[in-house]
């Protein structure tokens, strides 16, 4: 298997502020991981995907320069909320795949972010 | 990009029956769909998943169907617990988008003792 672990499971912060979840794969290494966001009851949408090394990349409708991802190393990823919103308040969630493993197609999620901006 | 339909959006079992999830996909070039079993606040946990050169799989009570060519694919779930009650999501994904996950909108499976 694999371990994805993500940090702070839960925050709250005062609108205007910035806040960083961290994502770390932590017995494998992960060139790619990706960042959902899910709203209360309903689906995980695909934010970005973060690239070891070198740009996310961004789904439509996602603002680049509100929800900075830095992905500097192999095994650790980072999303910023920048001057976060009220409206930004929602469970963030990580995922990696092993690509040295024979499933190496599986997703496997951090514990998630449950972030509220008062 | 990819659209996944999820269907129903809540269903009720009595323990002991079987509950069916289905889903539609709209890009054919999709060839990884897993399904995901999400409990209140917690992380999603993969169930079972069935790649695009296989017709159905199955893992005890847990199975996946999949038609390529009408681009659907289902869970069924025999012999329900009550604690098979959840939020289940399906999922397609292609492997050139490195396997980024696009989620149906969830069904909420309540299994009644």
């Amino acid at each position: 298997g694999a371990v994805v672990s993500q940090h702070p499971s839960r925050v709250i912060c005062k609108s205007g502020t910035s806040v960083k979840i961290e994502c770390r794969s932590l017995d494998f290494q992960a060139t790619t991981m990706f960042w959902y966001r899910q709203f209360p009851k309903q689906s995980l949408m695909l934010m970005a995907t973060s690239n070891e090394g070198s740009k996310a990349t961004y789904e439509q409708g996602v603002e680049k320069d509100k929800f900075l991802i830095n992905h500097a190393s192999l095994t650790l990823s980072t999303l910023t909320v920048t001057s976060a919103h009220p409206e930004d308040s929602s469970f963030y969630i990580c995922s990696a795949s092993n690509r040295g493993h024979i499933r190496n197609t599986e997703a496997f999620f951090g514990q998630g972010t449950r972030l509220t901006v008062v | 990009g990819e659209n996944v339909e999820q269907h129903p959006s809540t269903l009720s079992v009595q323990e002991g029956d079987s509950a069916v999830i289905k889903c539609t996909y709209s890009d054919s070039a999709s060839n990884y769909f897993p399904w995901y079993k999400q409990e209140l606040g917690k992380r999603p946990q993969l169930i079972i998943d069935i790649r695009s050169n296989v017709g159905e799989k199955k893992d005890q009570r847990i199975a996946v169907t999949l038609n390529k060519t009408a681009k659907h694919f289902s869970l069924h779930i025999t012999e329900t617990q009550p604690e098979d009650s959840a939020v289940y999501f399906c999922a397609a994904s292609l492997s050139n988008s490195g396997y980024a996950l696009n989620f149906g909108k969830g069904t909420s499976l309540l299994v009644t003792p």
